[in-house]
């Protein structure tokens, strides 16, 4: 594993209360990503990261916010939590081949369970 | 629209060999596949990737016809521990929010 740890493990917040998730990575790697796992629907991306203050849309990115300010620290914020947004968060990391692609493994964490009552 | 399928489930015993399949449109020619296993309460783990026809490592195959449009992943002789998820993802040319995951395929290994 790539040293990933996201905190905190386990969230129980209110609807229309901000959160913010953070994963940590300790190997260096240039990409990272936020997915979010619903039954029925797999992985899901909300929002990645290329690089330092590079950051770009995923599939199911509305209600998501991120930043990434450092290398090892990928921000996920919930601007204002609703119950739809209930779920199991996964970061993941991503050493590219040079050039830029984005075809090496992905190295997840072990996930943030949100309850947004 | 980029988009992945798999079987939700599949039943089978130790020692078998299993193969799952992954069905993806509109993917070109070098467009990565992937295959990863999860575990309750865990983030997924990768298990093989490739891009054309025949990938093999200690753990698993992965075949890829001519058309592209599937990838079957191979297990050649399951046990109780690889009762898992197993999700294909698909980097549909250059990945960022063309990175598709499957649903999902629940693989169940019983005696």
């Amino acid at each position: 594993d790539a040293g990933i740890t996201q905190s905190p493990r386990h969230k129980v917040t209110e609807t229309g209360t901000p959160v913010t998730l953070r994963c940590h990575q300790t190997e260096n790697h240039r990409y990272m990503y936020w997915y979010r796992q619903d039954p029925g629907h797999g992985l899901r991306l909300i929002h990645y990261s290329y690089g330092v203050k590079d950051t770009d849309k995923g599939e199911v990115s509305d209600g998501y916010s991120v930043s990434r300010s450092k290398t090892e620290d990928f921000l996920l914020t919930l601007e204002s939590a609703t119950s739809s947004q209930t779920s199991v968060y996964f970061c993941a990391t991503q050493d590219p081949l040079r050039g830029g692609s984005s075809t090496d493994t992905q190295y997840f964490g072990p996930g943030t369970r949100l309850t947004v009552l | 629209l980029a988009k992945t399928t798999q079987p939700i489930s599949m039943d089978s015993y130790e020692g078998q060999e299993v193969n799952i399949t992954c069905s993806h449109n509109n993917i070109a020619t070098n467009d990565y596949i992937t295959w990863y296993q999860q575990f309750p309460s865990q983030g997924p783990r990768f298990i093989i990737q490739g891009y054309k026809t025949k990938v093999t490592n200690e753990v698993a195959s992965l075949f890829i016809p001519a058309d592209r449009k599937s990838s079957t992943l191979s297990l050649p002789r399951v046990s109780l521990s690889d009762t898992a998820v197993y999700y294909c993802l698909v980097d549909f040319t250059g990945g960022g929010n063309k990175l598709t995951f499957g649903t999902g395929t629940q693989l169940k290994v019983e005696l």
